[in-house]
C-alpha cells in the first residue's frame, strides 16, 4: 500500500532562518507531487507540484522554493523564513489518471518567530 | 478559470439529525468533484468523488453527495449525523480537460452536537 511521509511535524524557526521540510511517498512510482500551505485552517493554497524529477511549477510567487531529487522525495525550502511563512504545511501526491484523488501527508506545523 | 464556493463557514446541527455541507463550482469542461475531511492538526482526507455516471456518490463514513450539474453544485449529505463527524470539510474540482491542478474550496467547519 502507498504511505506518505512528511516531517517534521512542528517546527519553530527565528526570522531569516533558512527552512528545509521533506515529504516521501512510498508504494507508488512516478506520482504527482503538491506542496500547499493551510492558513488559520482553513483554505488551501497550492504552492508548488511536480509531475516528475526536477520539473516543478510554482503556483504563488514567494520566498519558498521545492525540489524534487529522487522520484517519491520533495523537498520545500527556503534561505529566509518570514513572519508571513508561519502555516500548516501539507505534502500530498497523487497518480495521473481520471480523479487524480490527492492523498495528503499529516502537515508540518511552522511557526517562524 | 476553475473555483469552488462553499457558503457556508460554518454548520451546525444535533447529532441524529441530517446534514448537510453545500458547494458550487465552476470550471471549464466536464469537472471532477471531490469531497475531504480534515481533523484537528492532520492532513486531509479523501471522502468521496464525482467522475461520472450516477450523481448520487456514495462515500467514506457514510457520506454521500449529490451532483447537480444545472446548478453547479456538489452538496454533501449524511442522513444521521454523529458528534465524531464534527470537522473541517473541502469541496474540491478538477477540470478534465487535462492539467493536474485541482481547485479547493475555503473550508466549512462541521458541529455536531451531542
Amino acid at each position: 500500500s502507498q504511505t506518505i511521509h512528511q516531517w517534521p511535524a512542528t517546527l519553530v524557526q527565528p526570522v531569516g532562518s533558512p527552512l528545509s521540510l521533506e515529504c516521501t511517498v512510498e508504494g507508488t512510482s512516478n506520482p504527482n507531487l503538491y506542496w500547499y500551505r493551510q492558513a488559520a485552517g482553513r483554505g488551501l493554497q497550492l504552492l508548488f507540484y511536480s509531475v516528475g524529477i526536477g520539473q516543478i511549477s510554482s503556483e504563488v510567487p514567494q520566498n519558498l522554493s521545492a525540489s524534487r531529487p529522487q522520484d517519491r522525495q520533495f523537498i520545500l525550502s527556503s534561505k529566509k523564513l518570514l513572519l508571513s511563512d508561519s502555516g500548516f504545511y501539507l505534502c500530498a501526491w497523487s497518480v495521473s489518471g481520471r480523479g487524480n484523488i490527492q492523498y495528503f501527508g499529516a502537515g508540518t506545523r511552522l511557526s517562524v518567530l | 478559470a476553475q473555483s469552488v464556493a462553499q457558503p457556508e463557514d460554518q454548520v451546525n446541527v444535533a447529532e441524529g439529525n441530517p446534514l448537510t455541507v453545500k458547494c458550487t463550482y465552476s470550471v471549464s469542461g466536464n469537472p471532477y468533484l471531490f469531497w475531504y475531511v480534515q481533523y484537528p492538526n492532520r492532513g486531509l482526507q479523501f471522502l468521496l468523488k464525482y467522475i461520472t455516471g450516477d450523481n448520487l456518490v456514495k462515500g467514506s463514513y457514510g457520506f454521500e453527495a449529490e451532483f447537480n450539474k444545472s446548478q453547479t453544485s456538489f452538496h454533501l449529505k449524511k442522513p444521521s449525523a454523529l458528534v465524531s463527524d464534527s470537522a473541517l470539510y473541502f469541496c474540491a474540482v478538477r477540470a478534465d480537460t487535462g492539467g493536474f491542478k485541482t481547485i479547493f474550496g475555503a473550508g466549512t467547519r462541521l458541529f455536531v452536537k451531542a
